[in-house]
């Protein structure tokens, strides 16, 4: 069965700096799909960022970047010029080509120090 | 203009209750999901729909029950409801089965007393 672990369980970081959060997953599978998820207080699950596996161009979304690493079966979230807004929870994520469902991390938790 | 929308949003009930909670995506998607966030934040897949039909049901209890009445709407029944019950549900919808992105709704936070 397919895992993912996000193994920094908080983190924080000064505002207009940089953060990178960390993702490991478990597969056995060639092909599949990676997100990162951003759960602010508010509760709703924002998808922040999309990686197919079979790209080797990581994927980036103006702030948010991916470090992609398949070999290595890591995935992790870099964030730049950090702002207040981005304090929330951030889950990685995966899904298999074909499968019926989100294999989610546990989550970290990203303070914002202004 | 709400893509994923849920109903309640907070729901407080006591042990034994028969709770249901509604959700709605105006996004035409095919398939259509449930998920539970605990009280450590991990979320994980109840049920999912694809076109109505009952694809994915993770070992969840009998007590709830997923109704798809169409393509745009999946309902979560719960009997007899349980303090471990307490939790925040997502719904979430997707384009289809497979590799897509999910959208979530707003969550329901379940409280049982």
């Amino acid at each position: 069965a397919q895992t993912v672990t996000q193994s920094q369980p908080e983190m924080s970081v000064q505002e207009a700096e940089t953060v990178t959060l960390s993702c490991t997953y478990d597969t056995s599978e060639s092909d599949y799909y990676l997100f990162w998820y951003k759960q602010p207080p508010s509760r709703q699950m924002i998808l922040v960022i999309r990686q197919e596996a079979y790209k080797q161009q990581n994927a980036t979304e103006n702030r948010f970047s991916v470090n992609f690493q398949k070999a290595a079966k890591s995935f992790s979230l870099k964030i730049s010029d950090s702002q207040l807004g981005d304090a929330a929870m951030y889950f990685c994520a995966y899904i298999g080509q074909g499968a019926q469902k989100l294999v989610f991390g546990q989550g970290t938790r990203l303070t914002i120090n202004p | 203009d709400t893509a994923v929308s849920q109903t309640p949003k907070y729901l407080v009930t006591q042990m034994g209750n028969d709770k249901s909670i509604k959700c709605e995506q105006n996004l035409g998607h095919d398939t259509m999901y449930w998920y539970k966030q605990d009280s450590k934040k991990f979320l994980k897949i109840m049920f999912s729909y694809n076109n109505k039909e009952l694809i994915i049901n993770e070992t969840v209890p009998n007590r709830f029950s997923p109704k798809s009445p169409d393509k745009a709407h999946l309902n979560l029944h719960i009997n007899s409801l349980e303090l471990g019950d307490s939790a925040v549900y997502f719904c979430a919808s997707s384009q289809g089965v497979g590799a897509y992105e999910q959208y979530f709704g707003p969550g329901t936070r379940l409280t049982v007393t």
